[in-house]
């Protein structure tokens, strides 16, 4: 069966400060990766999502990058944190869409809550 | 672009009430229309989703949605709530092709016994 990991479950972290969260997927291939935001009252932001290695497409200006080195690895990075970067970040993967796919959803991972000081 | 609004931000109801979130999406097409679920401090839980075929999508923990093309809504519904189900709950849509998966605000919901 697929799992997905993602740590830390919790940071803190000074202003100034560089930033790495990983996910790691397994038990599937070529999954679509996606990070997610969840600000208090906002709802869920998407960031970054992939469909393969090296492809990353960015949702939103911001402080923060994402890569994926591996097919199942998704890493999301900040040389200098902010203290609007503050929130709940959340990774998920998904099977492609494909013609009307009955297996289509996402999957997330326990979030990680970032707080920036 | 696909967009979703949920403009429910807190609802309340009695254990035991009915139960209906509400959801409005925008997409060009037939999209893919998921209910997922989120207790405090954790991951999202799918409870259904819709694809095609039948329009009432029945899902876990007695939940169904009813994906209506005329109203790009797609509400979701319990005939009775328990204090278990108070959480948030999010409505997305996904695009066929686009690889995306985008979220609303989500839909607080408060039990009261």
């Amino acid at each position: 069966s697929q799992t997905i990991h993602q740590w830390p479950a919790t940071l803190v972290q000074p202003v100034g400060s560089p930033l790495s969260l990983e996910c790691t997927v397994e038990g599937t291939s070529n999954p679509n990766l996606y990070w997610y935001r969840q600000a208090a009252g906002r709802g869920l932001q998407l960031l970054f999502y992939s469909v393969g290695i090296g492809q990353i497409s960015s949702e939103v200006p911001q402080n923060l990058s994402a890569s994926r080195p591996q097919d199942r690895q998704f890493i999301l990075s900040s040389k200098k944190l902010l203290l609007s970067d503050s929130g709940f970040y959340l990774c998920a993967w998904g099977r492609l869409y494909r013609q009307r796919d009955v297996n289509t959803e996402a999957f997330f991972g326990q979030g990680t809550r970032l707080t920036v000081v | 672009a696909q967009s979703v609004t949920q403009p429910d931000i807190h609802i309340t109801v009695s254990e035991g009430a009915s139960l209906e979130l509400r959801c409005n999406y925008s997409y060009g097409a037939t999209p893919y229309l998921f209910w997922y679920v989120q207790s405090p401090g954790q991951g999202l839980q799918l409870l259904l989703k819709y694809f095609s075929g039948d329009t009432l999508v029945q899902g876990i923990k007695g939940f169904e949605a009813e994906f209506k093309r005329s109203q790009s809504s797609f509400n979701l519904r319990k005939p009775s709530v328990h204090w278990s189900d108070a959480a948030e709950y999010f409505c997305a849509v996904g695009a066929l092709w686009g690889n995306k998966l985008v979220f609303g605000a989500g839909t607080i919901l408060r039990v009261k016994s």
